[in-house]
């Protein structure tokens, strides 16, 4: 069974920096790309960062200079280190991956680690 | 790239019919046949509800449904129960090889 777990969030202030990681299990970690997605309260879904199994990474503009998306594949986790945190980064986090090499979709989702940056 | 359309809130009585519509672009929504569907009870992790356009993960109820016109995509839940009130979230692959999430509705079953 595909299991991730997000961990990592936490209170910070304004200009803080925090790692999110993220423990994956049930499938070949190495081979797939990996994803990260958020959530701000009240608000809709943004998609946040990708780390392709060869490194590749992508990032929204929202966040592009300030995180940086890495993983360690001995170890079967995700990470994204924040830095420069603004109030706006205020959500919750989490990983997921797209099943499969010809699959466009998430599944499954972890429950997600909550970050607040506080003001 | 600009979140994909939904309406903030629907809603409906048991046993009835509703449908969410999510609206794109041609490089996202109108461009593949790659729209998911999420439900999102608050504080669980959301779950696939649909994938590619219509097609439902196994254990997913039929009544949940989905399909596509243009650049609008949609999800009909029919015969509508207490339990399906959540927010919902669409998702479409894009020219950019990425991916967009719609901007999430809610669902009241009054």
């Amino acid at each position: 069974e595909v299991q991730l777990v997000e961990s990592g969030g936490g209170l910070v202030q304004r200009g803080g920096s925090l790692r999110l990681s993220c423990s994956a299990s049930g499938f070949t970690f190495s081979t797939y790309a990996m994803h990260w997605v958020r959530q701000a309260p009240g608000k809709g879904l943004e998609y946040v960062s990708v780390i392709s199994s060869n490194g590749d990474t992508y990032y929204a503009d929202s966040v592009k200079g300030r995180f940086t998306i890495s993983r360690d594949n001995s170890k079967n986790t995700l990470y994204l280190q924040m830095s420069s945190l603004r109030p706006e980064d205020t959500a919750v986090y989490y990983c997921v991956i797209v099943p499969g090499i010809a699959a466009r979709w998430f599944d499954p989702w972890g429950q997600g680690t909550l970050v607040t940056v506080s003001s | 790239q600009s979140a994909l359309t939904q309406p903030a809130s629907v809603s409906g009585s048991p046993g009835q019919s509703i449908t969410i519509s999510c609206t794109g672009t041609s490089s996202d929504v109108g461009g593949y046949n790659h729209v998911s569907w999420y439900q999102h009870h608050p504080g669980k992790a959301p779950k696939l509800m649909i994938y590619d356009v219509s097609n439902r993960p196994a254990g997913v109820s039929n009544r949940f449904s989905g399909s596509k016109s243009g650049n609008t995509a949609s999800l009909t839940i029919s015969g509508l129960q207490a339990e399906d009130e959540a927010d919902y979230f669409c998702s479409s692959y894009t020219d950019r090889r990425l991916y967009v999430f719609g901007t999430g509705t809610k669902v009241t079953v009054l």
